[in-house]
């Protein structure tokens, strides 16, 4: 089944310990990207990879890292978590050969940081 | 500063009625526009989607409609079933390479 993957799909942390949330999608998808989602402001882009290590960054990618080592993995790291970054986290893939932006989603991760 | 924006939070229609879901947008060079949906507890999935070179898209019960000048699009749903109740959110891009603009989302409740 094609899809998109993302552990953990809940997270509750303390200010300053680093996490990682992987995503992985076995679609062969060339683009990758990281979202979050908050109440009011829909999704807003933070990190994406056009393809193994190039990425670059959204629109919100302050206290975000991401690598792209491997075509199907986009980590995002949060290096020292502050509660300003709690909020809903999606990946998301698409194939840039099939253009028209049809970008598939992951099913979440909740992060709450206290 | 957004700038695709859904102004109805949430629409309460009823089964067999028409759905109409409003987009507005501030970016002239936005040139990809497409609607997903997200249920709870889930990721959010393409719906239908509709380029610049066009003024409405079709598939099956849902319809997009683009008015370039007004910078505005909708969705209509017809006709609406208990499962379209779900978010559904509007989103803009320049070019077809991904960076998507996404509005705030408009719940959408089809009761019986």
């Amino acid at each position: 089944e094609a899809q998109v993957t993302q552990n953990p799909r809940y997270l509750i942390t303390v200010t300053g310990k680093k996490l990682t949330v992987t995503c992985s999608q076995n679609m062969n998808h060339e683009y990758m990207s990281w979202y979050r989602q908050d109440p009011g402001l829909g999704l807003r882009q933070i990190y994406y990879s056009m393809n193994v290590e190039v990425t670059d960054k959204g629109d919100v990618p302050e206290g975000y890292k991401v690598s792209r080592k491997e075509k199907r993995n986009f980590p995002l790291i949060l290096e020292s978590p502050s509660p300003n970054q709690t909020s809903l986290y999606f990946c998301a893939s698409m194939s840039s050969l099939a253009g028209g932006n049809e970008q598939f989603f992951g099913p979440g991760t909740r992060l709450t940081v206290l | 500063d957004q700038q695709v924006k859904q102004n109805s939070p949430s629409l309460s229609v009823q089964e067999g009625r028409i759905s109409i879901l409003n987009c507005d947008y501030t970016n002239s060079m936005f040139d990809y526009f497409l609607w997903y949906k997200k249920y709870p507890a889930e990721g959010p999935t393409f719906l239908i989607s509709i380029s610049s070179i066009k003024d409405k898209n079709e598939d099956g019960r849902f319809t997009v409609f683009l008015n370039k000048s007004a910078k505005h699009l909708s969705l209509h749903i017809v006709p609406s079933q208990p499962g379209d109740s779900a978010v559904y959110f509007c989103a803009a891009s320049i070019d077809s390479w991904g960076k998507l603009q996404f509005g705030a989302g408009t719940q959408v409740v089809v009761t019986p």
